[in-house]
């Protein structure tokens, strides 16, 4: 029973590029959450998904941040033009839908990017 | 809006003490959920412990114990015997559902652990 899946693991990217972050769920999971995790920090909620849908956006920044989560495929995390100051852990979660009563987010590995 | 207060940002201990991380937490919601997570050096996160708003009960597994006291706003961690495994940063978290919003966790700023051999 794989769990959430993140990739990449690692990614540099320098000055200007556009940085994709890949995130697939647990099975059966249908709800989607992308965090950041800024050096020495903790986490900051930054978007929830569920499939084909943003539910709530209020902790991503306003320009170059973008979030989807299809039918099929995994969750992107798509952020263009980066800054060093994108450089950071982030983090997918997913959980089960709502009426399972389960309100646990199981979380990925982490995509670490590196801006140069 | 909710707030998680992590005071200790950094905790050591010799191998096979007890120590205990502390966590306050403000909301205005009358329903709400509290975790512990994990993140060992490896970076990943791992989930510990979920406690409801309604359920004071404390909670024992293994060295792991959690003190749930709404009266203070508290929801500490302790573990006993520690061992250098332990060793990791320990978030606590909180969700709150009065809105439907159970999905948009607030962490605090976690406690860095140090298990010395």
């Amino acid at each position: 029973n794989a769990g959430v899946m993140q990739n990449p693991r690692h990614l540099v990217r320098r000055r200007g590029q556009e940085a994709r972050l890949r995130c697939s769920p647990m099975k059966g999971h249908s709800h989607v959450y992308w965090y950041r995790q800024l050096p020495e920090e903790g986490l900051k909620f930054m978007v929830y998904l569920q499939k084909e849908n943003i539910i709530d956006e209020s902790g991503m920044p306003k320009e170059r941040f973008s979030a989807e989560f299809p039918k099929e495929g995994p969750s992107i995390l798509r952020i263009q033009q980066v800054v060093r100051g994108d450089s950071a852990a982030y983090f997918c979660a997913s959980s089960p839908p709502a009426n399972s009563g389960s309100y646990v987010q199981y979380f990925g590995p982490g995509t670490r990017l590196t801006v140069t | 809006a909710q707030k998680v207060t992590q005071a200790q940002t950094e905790i050591s201990v010799v191998e096979k003490e007890d120590v205990t991380l502390d966590c306050v937490y403000e909301t205005r919601d009358t329903t709400y959920y509290l975790f512990w997570y994990k993140q060992p050096p490896s970076g990943e996160l791992v989930f510990l412990i979920r406690r409801n708003s309604f359920d004071e009960q404390n909670e024992i597994s293994g060295r792991y114990s959690w003190n749930f006291q709404k009266s203070t706003s508290s929801f500490n961690f302790t573990i006993t015997a520690s061992q250098v495994v332990d060793s990791a940063v320990y978030f606590c978290a909180l969700s709150g559902g009065d809105s439907g919003g159970y999905q948009k966790v607030t962490f605090g700023t976690g406690t860095k652990l140090q298990v010395i051999p």
